[in-house]
This record gives C-alpha cells, structure tokens and sequence, in this order.
C-alpha cells in the first residue's frame, strides 16, 4: 500500500460546478497537508498548505483535512476551464527541512 | 524574480550513457529538492540538499545516481549507465530559510528520455 493513495481520474465536470478532490495516507506522522496543481508540461505550483486538522480557504479554494480519518479534501468553487490540470495532495512529516510525500495526481478537466 | 531554473528541458540519451542534469535554484534559496515524476505518477523524493551537503538522500534508487551542489547554489543530478527505466521528468524544487512553511518551488523539469 503507498503511503498516499489519489484517484488518478480523470474528471470532469461543468464551467462552475463545485470541484471535490480528495486523497487518503497511511502514515499518521503526517502534520503538514499542501495540494498542488500542475499544468501539462510545468512543474506543480503550491495552492494549500495547512497544518493538522481543519479547513482553510483561499478564494473559491478551500482546504479539509481530517487527521482521524486519514483523509484530506480540496474543494474548488465556481469552477473555471482554467483550472483543468492535474492536482496533486501532498503531505509532509515536519514543517520545512523535509521531502514532501506525493499522491499520483487527479486529471481535471472542466468542460466550458 | 526568476523562478527556479532546470536545463536542459528535454534530454534524449542512449541505454549505458551517463547525463548530467542541471538545477538553479531561485536567488537566495537555501535548500534544495530533486524529485522525479514517472508517467502518471507524482513527484517522487530523489535527495535534499541543505546549502553544500546533502541532508537526506534517502530517495535515490541506487548508487548509479549522484548529486552535487559544491556552492550551494547551483545542483547537477548525475546519473550513471543510464536504463530505459530512468525516462522520467526530473524536477527540481528550492526553498527559502525562515517563515513557517516550508514552500518548495519548483522548476519546470527535465523531461529525460532514454532509448
């Protein structure tokens, strides 16, 4: 079993329908839960970062992690064609100074 | 300001050769990652360096692959008698001392081909 699991996808939905991406780990180390979004043929850019359970919002982004369940959330509101990429969870044991766990990616595809 | 730099973009090699990928870090940057990304797959950790010295690098495969960053700037990711299992996108990721989180950068990567 790989220490974070991520359904490749892909998915797709409509122009401004509400985005549920999610990932599960195995490791309860994990304290810091980032999700990263990469675009065909560029490097993943940093869009969450949060620190043990809870919710975090940025924009229409917002970030669950629920440590007893292992399991970690990204939501996207009002979903625009721009937002198709891969996004990535990732998770890491301390809070800099540390390799950064990834899942595979989930393809998202939003239909204009 | 410039992001973090790799070079080159895309390296076609043959089975056996030896190729060097090259990092530059954003200005400033202290530490510095390499990951490398198979086909459908996320980043996976190759080895972290903390200025000079190689702080874990616990992620390389084998003994075929070898980094350096003698200046603590600039990083080479070597890889020895290269295999057709090697073709990857190799990513390189640096970030800054200080504040809470440690951000990692990335570079857009070395998409590495070998045949």
């Amino acid at each position: 079993q790989k220490e974070v699991e991520q359904d490749p996808g892909p998915l797709s939905v409509p122009e401004g329908a509400i985005v549920s991406l999610n990932c599960t780990y195995s490791n309860s180390a994990f304290q810091y839960f980032m999700w990263y979004r990469q675009y065909s043929r560029k490097g993943p850019e940093l869009l969450m970062y949060t620190y043990s359970s809870g919710n975090k919002e940025d924009g229409r982004f917002t970030a669950q992690v629920d440590k007893s369940s292992k399991y970690i959330s990204l939501f996207i509101r009002d979903s625009q064609p721009s937002d198709s990429a891969t996004y990535l969870c990732a998770m890491s044991q301390k809070h800099r100074d540390d390799k950064i766990i990834f899942g595979k990616g989930t393809r998202l595809h939003i239909l204009p | 300001g410039a992001g973090v730099s790799q070079t080159p973009s895309n390296k076609v090699t043959e089975k056996g050769k030896y190729v060097e990928l090259r990092c530059d870090p954003i200005s400033g940057h202290t530490a510095l990652y390499w990951y490398r990304q198979s086909l459908g797959q996320g980043p996976e950790f190759l080895i972290y360096f903390q200025g000079t010295g190689a702080a874990d690098d616990s992620g390389l495969p084998n003994d075929r692959f070898f980094a350096v960053r003698p200046e603590g700037s600039v990083s080479t990711l070597k890889i020895q008698r290269t295999e057709r299992g090697d073709s990857a996108v190799y990513l390189c990721a640096s970030s800054p001392r200080g504040g809470f989180a440690d951000t990692q950068y990335f570079g857009p990567g070395t998409r590495l081909t070998v045949l």
